[in-house]
């Protein structure tokens, strides 16, 4: 039979309300973290990055801060979209070069 | 092209059969990617191309998946003897610098082993 993926966190704001996706990374080593966006039928899209010397960085209603300490790394999206409705991934490039993908999470937007 | 372009966008094979699956990265990119995606999961690293050599192939999960990139443009993921479990949707990406920053995703090959 058909197999079953697992269940992603889910996320579900009300439009023009601000969201807040977490993730935790694995590899102190890694000094390159990346969120992407993966709209359903799509391959992952580059949403922002930050390096392992910054503990923030803003870009267009996004906000990505990286807290070493915890090895935890969040995104902010501010007045949230319809069109922002997707799946969430955070990413790091551990010292090897290789870019592996955390958990995702759904974030539903509500109109 | 703009984009990364992969090919064919669904791919339903029966059980025993071999695939190719292609990428075409964006116009001198030297580095490529491919990545396996089970449903409801993230991507997992298969192997890693710069240029025509292929520097990593940690992520192939069996002897079954064999990629090759001839003239450093591009590629081709094989994958014989398909097994149920290969059913996944296979994306490739491409980045200007080796190995580091931009990566591009294509949209994927999506194929159903059945």
């Amino acid at each position: 039979g058909e197999s079953v993926g697992l269940h992603l966190p889910t996320l579900s704001v009300q439009e023009g309300d601000n969201s807040i996706i977490n993730c935790a990374y694995s590899n102190s080593a890694s000094d390159y973290f990346i969120w992407y966006k993966q709209e359903s039928g799509k391959g992952p899209q580059f949403i922002i990055d930050i390096r392992s010397n910054m503990d923030k960085r803003q870009g267009q209603r996004v906000t990505v801060l990286l807290n070493k300490t915890v090895k935890h790394l969040s995104l902010q999206i501010a007045a949230t979209q319809p069109g922002d409705s997707a799946v969430y991934f955070c990413a790091e490039i551990n010292q090897g070069g290789k870019l592996i993908f955390g958990q995702g999470t759904e974030l539903s937007v509500k109109p | 092209g703009a984009g990364v372009s992969q090919s064919p966008r669904y791919k339903v094979a029966k059980r025993g059969q071999d695939v190719a699956l292609r990428c075409d990265p964006i116009s001198g990119h030297v580095s490529l990617f491919w990545y396996q995606q089970a449903l409801g999961q993230g991507p997992e690293f298969l192997t890693y191309f710069q240029n025509e050599a292929q520097l990593d192939k940690s992520g192939l999960p069996s002897d079954r998946f064999f990629a090759e990139r001839p003239e450093g443009s591009v590629s081709t993921l094989k994958i014989q003897r398909t097994q149920k479990e290969d059913s996944a949707v296979y994306l490739c990406a491409s980045s200007q610098m080796a190995r580091r920053y931009g990566y591009t995703f294509g949209s994927g090959t999506r194929l159903t082993v059945v």
